[in-house]
């Protein structure tokens, strides 16, 4: 079946370091995957970080970098330089450009960030 | 103003006993979505809906019914509730367009406790 793996968190970096989340996933049933980062800040719901639809494009948002990978399927997170508001959860999830499953999402089990002042 | 708006917040339950989860969007969204969330995993689809008065089967809808009266409104039932059903739940509603799977919009779940 479908499914996206990410990254076990919690991840504990400093402020102004850099960061990466991995997420690689697997589409089985999904004829034209898309794929998204959402964040979860504690007491909210999750919000849409950036998505990217066609394989070899890159998303940006507030300072985090994704590029969807085809050939390494993968959609790995990164920001050059994280500062404490970062802190939040993370998650990796697949969608479905066209298909039967259009609507619907695959989510990675979210990774923990914490930033250290 | 919250576009997404659970309630409850959080619930303490019995086992056995009936719980209702009730989700309200205003976006004006056809789509909404009910999930689960345990530790260590991600979000499950248990139930969700393309149109008001018609709810489909997720991936985990065993224990769940799901009702959906109006666009706006987007409940998930337990019927007798279990030990293994305390997770967090999200509701999320959108709009996919032509060809394009489009962003959902969350709530800020419902923490249930089943005891």
């Amino acid at each position: 079946g479908d499914s996206v793996t990410q990254t076990e968190g919690p991840v504990t970096v400093s402020e102004s370091e850099s960061l990466i989340i991995n997420c690689t996933y697997s589409a089985t049933s999904i004829a034209y995957p898309n794929l998204f980062w959402y964040v979860r800040y504690p007491g909210e719901g999750l919000q849409l970080l950036l998505k990217v639809i066609t394989a070899g494009q890159k998303g940006s948002s507030r300072g985090f970098e994704a590029t969807y990978n085809k050939e390494t399927t993968s959609f790995h997170l990164q920001k050059a330089s994280v500062q404490e508001s970062d802190s939040a959860v993370y998650y990796c999830a697949l969608g479905d450009l066209a298909g039967a499953n259009t609507g619907k999402l695959t989510f990675g089990h979210g990774t923990i960030l914490r930033v250290h002042p | 103003e919250a576009a997404v708006t659970q309630s409850p917040r959080s619930k303490v339950a019995v086992t056995g006993g009936k719980v209702t989860l009730s989700c309200h969007q205003t976006n004006n969204h056809d789509y909404m979505y009910w999930y689960r969330q345990d530790t260590g995993h991600g979000l499950r689809l248990i139930h969700y809906s393309y149109v008001a008065d018609s709810t489909e089967k997720g991936d985990i809808p065993d224990g769940y019914k799901a009702s959906r009266p109006s666009q706006e409104n987007f409940s998930l039932i337990l019927e007798l509730a279990s030990l293994s059903q305390t997770a967090v739940y999200f509701c999320a509603s959108s709009e996919p367009g032509q060809g394009v799977q489009d962003t959902q919009y969350f709530g800020p779940g419902t923490r249930l406790l089943v005891l």
